[in-house]
């Protein structure tokens, strides 16, 4: 069974701490992907990787950046986190250079004091 | 920026009756998929439609793709109160598919 692993499902930070947000899939897919999730907005793009040491910019990467060092495993880091940035995270993967299902992760809803 | 949008935002039925949640997007799609998300879960994956198909069937699930009013609907028959759930489209032109805001669903036992 495919499987997208999140670390966390619930966090609670401080205003300018440093947060790691953690995302492993087991189905060697090259392409993976954060979104944030908030109400009446849908899902929005922050970071895409479609290989390891590769990533590119989504429609929101201001005060994000990503890390993938292995294949299965694609990092989402703020780098001080601010209350807006109170949200629910979503890592997901697909294979191939076409647009093809994404599996998600059970996402991590993080709060900001 | 978001390429598809879901109409309507919010549906309310009985169970046993059928939803029908539609789609519109702006540009030229390779394909266009359907997602579910029970609340405060991540998307499940429910059926992909290709450009060049026009209708697809998975269960209770019937998708229809129309690329020259650049629309697609998703119907889902005999609802069932487990059915209740927001539904997101995502339109793919490249490999990364964008989402609408979605259609959050409530069947009524």
């Amino acid at each position: 069974d495919v499987k997208v692993t999140q670390s966390s499902r619930y966090l609670v930070k401080r205003t300018g701490e440093k947060v790691f947000l953690e995302c492993v899939q087991d189905m060697d897919h090259e392409n993976m992907f954060w979104y944030r999730q908030d109400p009446g907005l849908g899902l929005r793009l922050i970071y895409f990787s479609y290989d390891v040491k590769m990533k590119e910019k989504g429609d929101i990467p201001e005060g994000y950046s990503v890390s993938r060092e292995k294949k299965e495993r694609f990092s989402l880091i703020l780098e001080s986190a601010s209350t807006n940035q109170t949200s629910m995270y979503l890592c997901a993967s697909s294979d191939g250079l076409t647009s093809g299902e994404l599996f998600f992760g059970e996402g991590s809803r993080l709060t900001v004091l | 920026s978001q390429q598809g949008e879901e109409d309507p935002q919010a549906l309310s039925i009985q169970e046993g009756e059928n939803a029908t949640m539609n789609c519109s997007y702006k540009t030229s799609i390779n394909n266009l998929q359907w997602y579910r998300q029970n609340s405060g879960r991540g998307l499940v994956h429910l059926i992909l439609i290709r450009s060049n198909e026009r209708e697809k069937h998975s269960g209770r699930l019937r998708v229809t793709l129309d690329t020259s009013k650049k629309s697609s609907s998703l119907l889902i028959t005999a609802s069932r109160a487990a059915d209740t759930a927001s539904y997101f489209c995502a339109c793919g032109a490249s490999y990364i598919p964008t989402f609408g805001r979605g259609t959050s669903l409530i069947v009524h036992p």
